[in-house]
């Protein structure tokens, strides 16, 4: 079984739908969670970053941790055009010398 | 804004051939990690350093070295160019050594070995 799985996609839905993105692990020493953002021919970019369980909303954007299950979602709401990318998510755990662990991506295309 | 540069955004390089791939921020980060990135295989480490003149190997180094004699850059050496070396390549930063700081990404440098 692989550290981070994610759902590889690719997912396309139209405008102002609501998109569940999601990723499960099986390392229960993750603490930290995050999600990037990448453009096309360009660089991942942090999105989103939640310690242990629980929710964070930034504007459209909510990620949401639930450790007992080992699961992690990020919910688009209104999806955008703009939203289309390549959307990864990534986890570490505390201690010195932790890297992050990155699932491979999923490709979500928003239809105007 | 914080900034990772990578020097170039397209290569194209001939097989055999010695090949740099450079990496600045401007952060003052400590962490520093290099990345190839392919359809279907997702991001996978190369190297990566914990500080000046540091290196530890990650996932995938067979034909690849670093270098890092300064903090703030970060060199992929390919020393014998080969056609599966063809790929995204990604240079990123971090400033935590513990606590799970996300990483800042470059644009990254798409090489192509003909």
């Amino acid at each position: 079984q692989k550290e981070v799985e994610q759902d590889p996609g690719p997912l396309s839905v139209p405008e102002g739908a609501i998109v569940s993105l999601n990723c499960t692990y099986s390392n229960s020493a993750f603490q930290y969670f995050m999600w990037y953002r990448q453009y096309s021919r360009k660089g991942p970019e942090l999105l989103m970053y939640t310690y242990s369980s629980g929710n964070k909303e930034d504007g459209r954007f909510t990620a949401q941790v639930d450790k007992s299950s080992k699961y992690i979602s990020l919910f688009i709401r209104d999806s955008q055009p703009s939203d289309s990318a390549t959307y990864l998510c990534a986890m570490t755990p505390t201690g010195a010398n932790s890297k992050l662990t990155f699932g491979k991506g999923i490709t979500l295309s928003v239809r105007p | 804004d914080v900034k990772v540069t990578q020097s170039s955004r397209y290569l194209v390089k001939r097989t055999g051939e010695k090949v740099f791939l450079e990496c600045v921020q401007d952060m003052d980060h400590e962490n520093m990690f290099w990345y190839r990135q392919d359809p279907g295989l997702g991001l996978r480490l190369i190297y990566f350093s914990y500080d000046v003149k540091m290196k530890e190997k990650g996932d995938i180094p067979e034909g690849y070295s670093v270098s890092r004699e300064k903090k703030e850059r970060f060199s992929l050496i390919l020393e014998s160019a080969s056609t599966n070396q063809t790929s995204m390549y990604l240079c990123a930063s971090s400033w935590s050594r513990g606590s799970g700081g996300g990483y800042t990404f470059g644009s990254g440098t798409r090489l192509t070995v003909v």
